[in-house]
């Protein structure tokens, strides 16, 4: 079956600017999480959501950075007033269930650049 | 704080040899550790997982991880590589919740 997908696969944009990522879950998955990794670094967690609601935002870095998932299904990553130090490869993964230990799938990840 | 590591940035092994890559973990507890694999233009696969029980765990493409509590260690480990098992690998583990805390990789290289 399909796999998590994370669209656009890549993203240029220039400092200051808007941008939004979207990540579509493998179906009937209720969690969803975003990781972000940075250049020679491990994925590191941003926020995970249990159907609608941001369960817990505690890893976005600062007030700039915002996701949504409004129909429990697809969720997109916001940030205002994009900065050089936020490029990164911006992850996706779902799972089942929040279970703890249960496997979450991830997407091939949006490479963001930001100039 | 809890951590992962993984003490090499980079290995390489001929192809047909022997690989082993060492995660170290620094949890409260005994975390759920994870091994995933990463592809260039591909997402994270996940190789293996230990809970509990036996402490050697068979995984996906020949891989196996042994869990020593002794060590706080969980590496990963193949016979035999494969050209194709050139990537980067990811030790990770989770406490009593759903966030994953990642080492910072291996990147394995295969020579002919």
């Amino acid at each position: 079956g399909a796999g998590v997908s994370q669209t656009p696969s890549n993203k240029v944009t220039e400092k200051g600017k808007y941008v939004e990522l979207r990540c579509d879950p493998i179906s009937g998955h209720t969690a969803l999480y975003w990781y972000r990794q940075s250049l020679g670094q491990g994925p590191e967690f941003l926020i995970y959501f249990q159907g609608t609601g941001a369960a817990d935002d505690s890893g976005l870095p600062n007030d700039r950075f915002f996701a949504v998932r409004p129909e429990g299904s697809v969720s997109t990553l916001k940030i205002q007033r994009t900065e050089r130090g936020d490029s990164a490869v911006y992850l996706c993964a779902s799972s089942p269930s929040d279970r703890v230990g249960e496997t979450q799938y991830f997407g091939p990840g949006t490479r963001l650049l930001v100039l | 704080a809890q951590s992962v590591t993984q003490p090499d940035i980079h290995i390489t092994v001929s192809e047909g040899a022997s690989l082993e890559l060492r995660c170290n973990y620094s949890y409260g507890a005994t975390p759920y550790l994870f091994w995933y694999v990463q592809s260039p233009g591909q997402g994270l696969q996940l190789l293996l997982k230990y809970f509990s029980g036996d402490t050697l765990v068979q995984g996906i493409k020949g891989f196996e991880a042994e869990f020593k509590r002794s060590q706080s260690s969980f590496n990963l480990r193949k016979p035999s590589v494969h050209w194709s098992d050139a990537a980067e690998y990811f030790c990770a583990a989770s406490g009593y919740d759903y966030k994953l805390s990642f080492g910072a990789g291996t990147t394995v290289t295969v020579r002919a």
